[in-house]
């Protein structure tokens, strides 16, 4: 079965350390990939999303994320992060030829103390 | 601005009375989605229409149904809900192709 895959459940930083989220995925055929984010209290908002064309995509609030096709991996990154970056990270998947629905990792709660 | 609403945020209801969730949009998607989400833990869905065709899930328990009477409003219906059911609830829309949108959610409590 299809499945994503997030490495961290746990991650602290503090400001302006830069960050990595893990993401890796196993389905071989055509995927739509996405970044969402719940900050504490509000609803998932999309960070950025991946379709085609270029691997590195940019998202809001300097998020950027990597495709790595041969790695089935999407890992999201920024290079300083702040104390209202704290919130939980959703990676998702959709499988193009398959259907509407998005399989989501099991989250990283990301805690950025000032 | 267009968007997802959800009705209510919070709702309280006691075990095995029937409870009803709204959802409504104005973003004129085809596609709506129903997820349970348990505290830490990624959403799961439910169940989706893309127009008036229904998608459940295989493993979505038969106490839980939709309705979907027009292109804007989704119902979330839990016939009978158990202690396990308590859980925030999440609307999403999306084109065919497209991200999904997602409203605030309702937080279902059941007593």
């Amino acid at each position: 079965a299809q499945s994503v895959s997030q490495h961290n459940h746990h991650v602290i930083l503090s400001e302006a350390a830069s960050l990595e989220l893990g993401c890796n995925y196993s389905y071989g055929g055509t995927v739509n990939l996405f970044w969402y984010v719940q900050y504490p209290g509000q609803h998932l908002q999309l960070l950025l999303k991946y379709f085609s064309g270029d691997p590195l995509v940019k998202g809001i609030k300097g998020f950027e994320a990597e495709f790595i096709k041969s790695k089935f991996s999407f890992n999201l990154r920024k290079p300083s992060v702040q104390w209202s970056d704290t919130a939980e990270y959703f990676c998702a998947v959709k499988l193009v030829d398959s259907s509407y629905k998005l399989i989501f990792g099991s989250g990283t709660r990301l805690l950025v103390r000032p | 601005d267009a968007m997802v609403i959800q009705n209510p945020r919070y709702q309280v209801t006691q075990f095995g009375k029937p409870v009803t969730l709204s959802c409504s949009q104005t973003l004129n998607h085809n596609v709506m989605y129903w997820y349970q989400q348990k505290s830490s833990q990624a959403p799961k869905l439910l169940f989706h229409y893309y127009d008036k065709d229904f998608n459940n899930e295989a493993d979505t328990p038969d106490n839980f149904q939709s309705r979907r009477p027009n292109t804007s409003f989704c119902f979330l219906d839990i016939r009978s809900p158990g202690l396990g059911d308590a859980a925030m609830y999440l609307c999403a829309t999306s084109r065919p192709v497209g991200e999904q949108f997602f409203g605030p959610g309702t937080r279902l409590t059941v007593l």
